[in-house]
């Protein structure tokens, strides 16, 4: 099953615009990761946040995490029309001893990019 | 250098047909994960290696559903007695060790049973 939710489920913007996506989880994590997924390339790992993290900044890409409510956002700025493509958050549990290694993924944010 | 393989891309079987699908790892990552991707929806986790120790089957919706790594390399998903419901993307990752989460891709095999 999946482990959250995304939203918007589906998101146009205009280039040079910017694209916010939110992620909500159930269980606790050791950590959070954004992927994303387009016809050409498969699914890409864009970013990790460790659950003793607030904030990450990778290039364009700016991500929170909240673990007191359980949800995550991506920022991506100036966005282009390269960067349409499905994204998903996915959350690494928590378990005594360690963390296991399997990813629960959301169910995505499709985002389109106007040129 | 080179990124993770599936063979075939594509399958198409009739009910009832088994089918193997395959998955190359990169060279050298432990850890090799199976996740079943339906229309749109999220991967969803199927099983888990590490080298050639299946570790967790937890995904595995049925026991049609059988997967190995016997070197700790190469691995292979057998789906028998294939159902309509098992069609979906089929997507393997690795990662180089057991501790380190980002997980790399491959592009998949789109399977269709009719």
């Amino acid at each position: 099953s999946q482990q959250g939710e995304e939203d918007p489920q589906a998101l146009s913007i205009q280039e040079g615009e910017n694209a916010t996506m939110n992620c909500s989880y159930k269980t606790s994590i050791n950590n959070l990761q954004w992927y994303r997924q387009n016809s050409g390339r498969g699914l890409v790992h864009l970013i990790l946040i460790r659950s003793n993290e607030r904030e990450k900044h990778s290039g364009r890409l700016r991500v929170t995490l909240d673990t007191s409510k359980k949800s995550s956002s991506l920022l991506i700025t100036a966005s282009r029309a390269a960067d349409t493509a499905s994204y998903f958050c996915a959350t690494a549990g928590a378990t005594y001893g360690g963390a296991t290694n399997k990813l629960i993924f959301g169910t995505g944010t499709l985002l389109a990019v106007q040129p | 250098g080179a990124g993770v393989s599936q063979s075939p891309r594509y399958k198409v079987a009739k009910r009832g047909q088994d089918v193997a699908l395959r998955c190359d790892p990169i060279s050298g990552h432990v850890s090799l994960f199976w996740y079943q991707q339906a229309l749109g929806q999220g991967p969803e986790f199927l099983t888990y290696f590490q080298n050639e120790a299946q570790l967790d089957k937890s995904g595995l919706p049925s026991d049609r559903f059988f997967a190995e790594r016997p070197e700790g390399s190469v691995s292979t998903l057998k789906i028998q007695r294939t159902q309509q419901e098992d069609s979906a993307v089929y997507l393997c990752a690795s990662s180089l060790e057991v501790m380190i989460y980002e997980q790399y891709f491959g592009p998949g095999t789109r399977l269709t049973v009719t």
